[in-house]
């Protein structure tokens, strides 16, 4: 079985300083992919940023960044100079490398970031 | 580019009745999946098609089904609604089948059982 677990419920930020989102998972595959998707009020799932398992250098999208562990199996994210609109709920999100598109959802952390 | 479009945003049923849910994926895209999301359960699978075939389903009753199209547009059935089903339904869309391309989502269908 697939899981992904993320252990913080809620996180605060001061706007411009930078945080840290955790998270670990669980497959049996050698091949997957890890996301961190957010889901901002509006409800609209936007991913963030993504990272194949087999490449080892970490992914970078701007003022996002992920740290990737893959014998550890912990995928964390990185929000620098965090901004007002970054308030949302993150999702880490696993994804078998295959014939399928079924995505295994963490429980979430929702970030708000206090001006 | 329109993105992916769900109908209608919210529905209000009583239980008992059958609700039917409908996504539009993104043009030329030909994968669609449903997620079923809940304070208490989280973001869960439902189903997933690709060119009209079901390829997964998750572990919900056979009172959850759905259907792909020949244009990629996707409906899912819920019938005899629990208070249970409440939830937002979300539907997300990829350009093919394997993972290796982005999930776009709609904006969700919430449903309220009553």
């Amino acid at each position: 079985a697939q899981t992904v677990t993320q252990s913080q419920p809620e996180m605060s930020v001061q706007e411009a300083e930078t945080v840290t989102l955790s998270c670990t998972y669980d497959t049996s595959e050698n091949n997957y992919y890890l996301f961190w998707y957010k889901q901002p009020p509006s409800r609209q799932m936007i991913l963030v940023i993504r990272q194949e398992a087999y490449k080892q250098q970490n992914a970078t999208e701007n003022r996002f960044s992920v740290n990737f562990q893959k014998a550890a199996k912990s995928f964390s994210l990185k929000i620098s100079d965090s901004q007002l609109g970054d308030t949302a709920m993150y999702f880490c999100v696993l994804l078998a490398r295959g014939a399928t598109n079924k995505l295994i959802f963490g429980t979430g952390t929702l970030l708000a970031v206090q001006p | 580019k329109a993105g992916v479009t769900q109908t209608p945003r919210y529905l209000i049923k009583t239980r008992g009745q059958q609700v039917t849910l409908s996504c539009s994926p993104i043009s030329g895209h030909r994968s669609v999946s449903w997620y079923q999301q809940t304070p208490g359960q989280g973001l869960q699978f439902l189903f997933e098609y690709f060119s009209e075939t079901q390829r997964n389903k998750g572990n919900f009753p056979g009172r959850f089904s759905g259907r792909q199209f020949s244009n990629s547009r996707s409906e899912m059935n819920v019938s005899t609604l629990e208070l249970g089903d409440s939830a937002l339904y979300l539907c997300a869309s990829s350009l093919r089948d394997r993972g290796d391309t982005e999930a776009f989502f709609g904006q969700g269908t919430r449903l309220t059982v009553v």
